[in-house]
């Protein structure tokens, strides 16, 4: 069965300092990863997915097979970067049904 | 933002009472979900369709029962609350393309009492 791990509940850190939010999977297929944030009391919101390779608000996440891991890094924390973290593993045979990590909540103090 | 409308936003009930969550969508996607979020356990699947008339169990699904008779439309049904079903409830959509991401919506705070 297919399972996500995020091993921290919360991470506080300083304004500037790097921030590195850890994610394990276990999937037997060909993974495919998200990262969604819920700021206060909103709706999730996609942050990143691996296949776009891409950074958004500063983050970036890198798939590593062999590990199984998909960590989210930022190098500067800011304090709107303070909320809740989900890393998120997509079921394509079944629907695309997503199955998520417990969640980090990151808190990022001035 | 994905046009998707979750209500009600807020409810209060006592167990034992029936409770239906409604998720209205306007981007005609296929695919719509069910996810309770509770501390810990970040988000659980409890139902999802991949179609209308066509559902299909998640994670967690005892004590919950959806329909879908519209594209628009999924509804999410508490037969008889009980106080373990306390939770923050939240829609997902998502187009048929596969490796599309989920959109959420607001989500529905729900107390049992």
């Amino acid at each position: 069965a297919q399972r996500v791990t995020q091993p921290e509940k919360l991470l506080s850190v300083f304004k500037g300092a790097p921030v590195e939010l850890k994610c394990n999977y276990s999937y037997s297929g060909s993974p495919e990863l998200f990262w969604y944030v819920q700021y206060s009391r909103q709706r999730l919101q996609l942050l990143l997915r691996h296949i776009s390779r891409e950074s958004i608000k500063g983050f970036t996440a890198d798939l590593n097979k062999g590990e199984t891991s998909f960590h989210l890094k930022k190098p500067f924390a800011q304090e709107e970067d303070s909320a809740m973290y989900y890393c998120a593993l997509d079921n394509k045979a079944a629907g695309n049904k997503l199955t998520f990590g417990g969640g980090t909540r990151v808190l990022v103090k001035p | 933002d994905a046009g998707i409308t979750q209500s009600p936003r807020h409810k209060v009930t006592e167990t034992g009472t029936p409770v239906t969550l409604r998720c209205h969508q306007t981007e005609n996607h296929r695919y719509m979900y069910w996810y309770r979020q509770d501390p810990g356990h970040g988000l659980r699947l409890i139902h999802y369709s991949y179609g209308v008339k066509d559902t299909d169990k998640g994670e967690v699904s005892d004590g919950y029962s959806v329909s879908r008779s519209k594209t628009e439309d999924f509804l999410l049904t508490l037969e008889s609350a009980t106080s373990s079903q306390t939770s923050v409830y939240f829609c997902a959509i998502a187009p048929t393309a596969v490796n599309q991401p989920q959109h959420f919506g607001d989500g529905t705070r729900l107390s049992i009492l």
